[in-house]
């Protein structure tokens, strides 16, 4: 299930399920979002883009969806694995390209 | 090659000391970043530099100072640091501007301000 904890949500998994990380963002003229990983000690690390004109992309076990209506960003998993867990951050920014903004992170917790 | 470098990986340094962090990336990048993270937190933006040119400062204090010698380098010069700037130093790079491509990482410096 997921939590939230005092300042980063946590969503824990069984391994072999599907993992859905859920990303809000604030600015309606956000052009470009990407979902990056980050593994403890080390950088950023990107998984999947999505520009604003798409709705659906698909990648090797990962899939982000974007709607622009509410304003909200999508990572799925699938069939998730120990590798995985790591902290997801997703990132917005705008047709200028510079203000690159991250949200706040999940947690991924892969259990056994 | 699509690794951005970073050194040191770890630092410490006392209020009074001066030192530099150092970035490199050799993918022909034109756009250099340089992050914040503190634990439990997101990346937050510092500075960006774009054609070696400075294009964004987030209201950093002027404790640190970047730099952009040429289009594959770039450093991050501290000076007079307080304990709360201890962080993780991020460095980025990407094509262009943000929007147009992703920002490749390198594994960030970091730094314990005693």
């Amino acid at each position: 299930g997921e939590s939230v904890g005092l300042h980063l949500p946590t969503l824990s998994v069984q391994e072999g399920d599907n993992s859905i990380i859920n990303c809000a963002y604030s600015n309606s003229a956000s052009d470009y979002f990407i979902w990056y990983k980050q593994e403890s000690g080390k950088g950023p690390q990107f998984i999947i883009d999505i520009r604003s004109n798409m709705d659906k992309r698909q990648g090797q076990r990962v899939t982000v969806l974007l709607n622009k209506t509410v304003k909200h960003l999508s990572l799925q998993i699938a069939a998730t694995q120990p590798g995985d867990s790591a902290v997801y951050f997703c990132a917005e920014t705008d047709n200028y390209g510079q203000n690159f903004v991250f949200g706040p992170g999940t947690r991924l917790s892969v259990l056994p | 090659d699509t690794e951005v470098t970073q050194t040191p990986k770890h630092l410490v340094m006392g209020m009074t000391n001066k030192k530099s962090l150092k970035c490199e990336q050799h993918m022909g990048h034109r756009a250099m970043y340089w992050y914040k993270q503190k634990a439990k937190k997101p990346p937050e933006l510092m500075f960006v530099y774009s054609y070696e040119k400075l294009s964004i400062n987030e209201s950093v204090p002027s404790r640190f100072s970047p730099e952009c010698p040429n289009s594959s380098l770039l450093n991050l010069h501290l000076h007079a640091l307080q304990p709360e700037d201890s962080a993780l130093y991020l460095c980025a790079s990407s094509q262009e501007g943000l929007g147009n491509t992703e920002a490749f990482f390198g594994q960030g410096t970091r730094l314990t301000v005693v």
